[in-house]
């Protein structure tokens, strides 16, 4: 069964750009979420999607934004790229947002921003 | 804040040798799980263990949950240069909103 996959994984953006990424779950799982990682702060929660609804957000700025589709596959917006905004994005995804639920993370989208 | 802090930051150990990694959290928790990143890849589930779990083996992998502490360890076993990497615990918040610790970054040598 195909793991989750995150696409582009590379990407150079000028500041003030806007990016999409995309994440398409593993087949059946219906939760996606967004995590953030940098040196600097680690891995932050940015948002968790179910069933095309966004139940959780972390604290981030209102640039960042993310919508899931009926298929559940997902995608998260960056408006206006900052400087900071350079990081890997990784999505995961798991049957349910039940906790206890292994999520299972894709590869991740390096995104430099210049 | 990060609800997980691992230690140490950083640890260095021969083939063969045991590696113990701890993990420390804040709050009450449900699930703890811990999971390996090789560098600039993603992060592979290792393994889940449950509030009401003291111990809990995978393979080579041995993990503790001391809850009256907030406190896990993962001991890896007869490493191998193919363990080297960063290596995270995560507790779970809301839903699938998980709070990550700062990893420790183990290198075995061959």
């Amino acid at each position: 069964k195909a793991g989750v996959t995150q696409t582009p994984r590379y990407l150079i953006k000028t500041r003030g750009q806007q990016v999409t990424l995309s994440c398409s779950p593993i087949s059946g799982h219906r939760s996606v979420s967004w995590y953030q990682q940098t040196p600097g702060q680690g891995l932050q929660f940015l948002f968790e999607y179910f069933s095309e609804t966004q139940r959780n957000k972390g604290n981030f700025p209102g640039r960042f934004s993310g919508r899931q589709f009926s298929n559940s596959r997902s995608e998260m917006n960056v408006s206006t790229l900052e400087l900071g905004d350079s990081a890997l994005y990784l999505c995961a995804s798991s049957l349910t947002p039940l906790s206890g639920n292994t999520i299972y993370f894709g590869e991740g989208s390096w995104l430099t921003v210049v | 804040s990060q609800q997980g802090e691992e230690d140490p930051q950083a640890l260095s150990i021969q083939e063969g040798e045991n590696a113990t990694m701890n993990c420390s959290y804040k709050t009450s928790i449900n699930n703890l799980q811990w999971y390996r990143q090789n560098s600039g890849r993603g992060l592979v589930h290792l393994i889940l263990i449950r509030s009401n779990e003291r111990e809990k083996h995978s393979g080579r992998l041995r993990v503790t949950l001391d809850t009256s502490k907030k406190s896990s360890s993962l001991l890896i076993t007869a490493s191998r240069a193919a363990d080297t990497a960063s290596y995270f615990c995560a507790t779970d918040g809301t839903g699938n909103q998980f709070y990550f610790g700062t990893g420790t970054s183990l290198t075995v040598i061959p």
